[in-house]
């Protein structure tokens, strides 16, 4: 079956332009996280979507990230002004429900450079 | 609060040797401890999880895990490397009242011939 999508897989920017970043989770599944993995720096936390429910947003770095989950499918990861801190892989990952024992399914990713 | 430390960046391994990839954590309840792999320019993928139950956890590529509860670590292990093994490995714990999983570092698996 099709598993987590992301596109697109690498967006090269110049520093201070927009950038929006979709993921398509798996067919059903109601949780859906974005990380950002940076060199040597392991998977950080971004963003957490359940259902219905508020979206928890702790993880985001600043008020430049922002997220939306569209009808509880697609998402959307923006970044405003992009700087060149915000280099890095974005991963989107999805899971049944957000039980706690659930394994997250990742997406391959989106390279972002900031130039 | 919810932690994972993997403490080696690198592990190095003969094809056919046993290996080890280390992991201990810190929780404030009942952990749910997880490992990833990812290889290069791929998202990460599910090995195994422990949730409850036994200690020894099979998983997927015959990898599997030890959960040790009163030294708080979680191993990654295989009897016998295969050079395909070779790839970034990531142990992640989830406590109950959060959102989401807490990842190590990562510990990049290098498996010569």
């Amino acid at each position: 079956g099709a598993g987590v999508s992301q596109s697109p897989s690498n967006k090269v920017t110049e520093k201070g332009k927009d950038v929006e970043l979709r993921c398509d989770p798996i067919s059903g599944h109601t949780a859906l996280y974005w990380y950002r993995q940076s060199l040597g720096q392991g998977l950080e936390f971004l963003i957490y979507f359940q259902g219905n429910s508020a979206p928890d947003k702790s993880g985001l770095p600043s008020d430049r990230f922002s997220a939306e989950r569209t009808g509880g499918s697609v998402s959307t990861l923006t970044i405003q002004r992009t700087q060149q801190e915000d280099s890095a892989v974005y991963l989107c990952a999805s899971s049944w429900m957000g039980e706690l024992g659930n394994e997250q399914f990742f997406g391959p990713g989106t390279r972002l450079t900031v130039l | 609060a919810q932690s994972v430390a993997q403490p080696e960046d690198q592990v190095n391994v003969a094809e056919g040797n046993p290996l080890t990839v280390k992991c201990t954590y810190s929780v404030s309840g009942n952990p749910y401890l997880f490992w990833y792999v990812q290889y290069p320019n791929r998202g990460l993928q599910f090995l195994l999880k422990y949730i409850t139950g036994d200690n020894l956890v099979k998983g997927s590529y015959g990898f599997e895990a030890e959960f040790n509860k009163s030294q708080t670590s979680f191993h990654l292990k295989k009897p016998s490397a295969l050079v395909s093994d070779s790839a970034l490995y990531f142990c992640a714990v989830r406590d109950s009242g959060y959102s989401t999983l807490t990842f190590g570092k990562g510990t990049m698996l290098l498996v010569s011939p």
